[in-house]
């Protein structure tokens, strides 16, 4: 199993401002995952951070917007640039363990205003 | 990934079984079926995953029909602590496609 932490738990940020999420895997891992969740919804794949090499962003999702950087193993950093309302959500990253499942961090909660 | 298909809600009373049921009438021949579950205000958490063959661990058990168009998840025994958000997924390991999901409701 993995244990996975996020910086920080809930933010609240006002329009035009970015903010950066951070979250920290206690093993080394090759994959790590950003999602989305909006108010009421599921999870929304953000992008794919690799270590070593750039982000693989999903449909709807792009660099300018939400930067990832992925400096080690353990490691990775979500920002959300220019935030508007609509940005409000929880985050979450992810890892893949060593038998097909997926861990997951316990989401960062922001809001715009 | 493949879509699947979930009822809204379901409701059970603690101490009873569950059975949870999941669609993907598309799956492919290489695409595994996992269930993750999503309690109140925390992030998803793994449940169970299999390919062809029934599964069983200390959470739950997967049924998986023989043509693979469906999947019961079974939870054996409710408690109030097994109410969440369920979610059946096909794919592979890595790029979890979720759904709306199934919310358990466990009545004391």
């Amino acid at each position: 199993s993995a244990v996975i932490s996020q910086k920080p738990s809930r933010d609240i940020c006002q329009r035009g401002t970015s903010l950066t999420i951070q979250c920290q895997v206690d093993s080394q891992v090759t994959m790590m995952f950003w999602y989305r969740q909006q108010p009421g919804q599921s999870l929304t794949l953000i992008a794919t951070a690799n270590q070593g090499s750039e982000a693989t962003y999903e449909s709807g999702f792009v660099i300018d917007k939400f930067p990832i950087s992925r400096p080690n193993l353990t490691f990775s950093t979500l920002t959300v640039s220019n935030m508007s309302p609509e940005d409000s959500s929880i985050y979450l990253c992810s890892v893949v363990g060593g038998t097909y499942e997926q861990y997951f961090g316990p989401g960062t909660r922001l809001t715009v205003t | 990934d493949a879509k699947t298909t979930q009822p809204n809600s379901m409701e059970s009373n603690e101490e009873e079984p569950v059975h949870l049921p999941c669609n993907h009438s598309t799956i492919s021949g290489t695409d595994y079926i996992h269930w993750y579950r999503q309690l109140p205000s925390q992030g998803p958490e793994y449940v169970i995953h299999g390919l062809t063959s029934n599964v069983n661990n200390r959470m739950a058990s997967l049924a998986i029909a023989e043509d693979r168009k469906s999947s019961t998840l079974i939870l054996h025994r409710a408690t109030l602590r097994d109410a969440a958000v369920y979610y059946c997924i096909n794919g592979g390991s890595e790029k979890l496609v979720f759904g709306k999901g199934t919310k358990l409701t466990v009545n004391p």
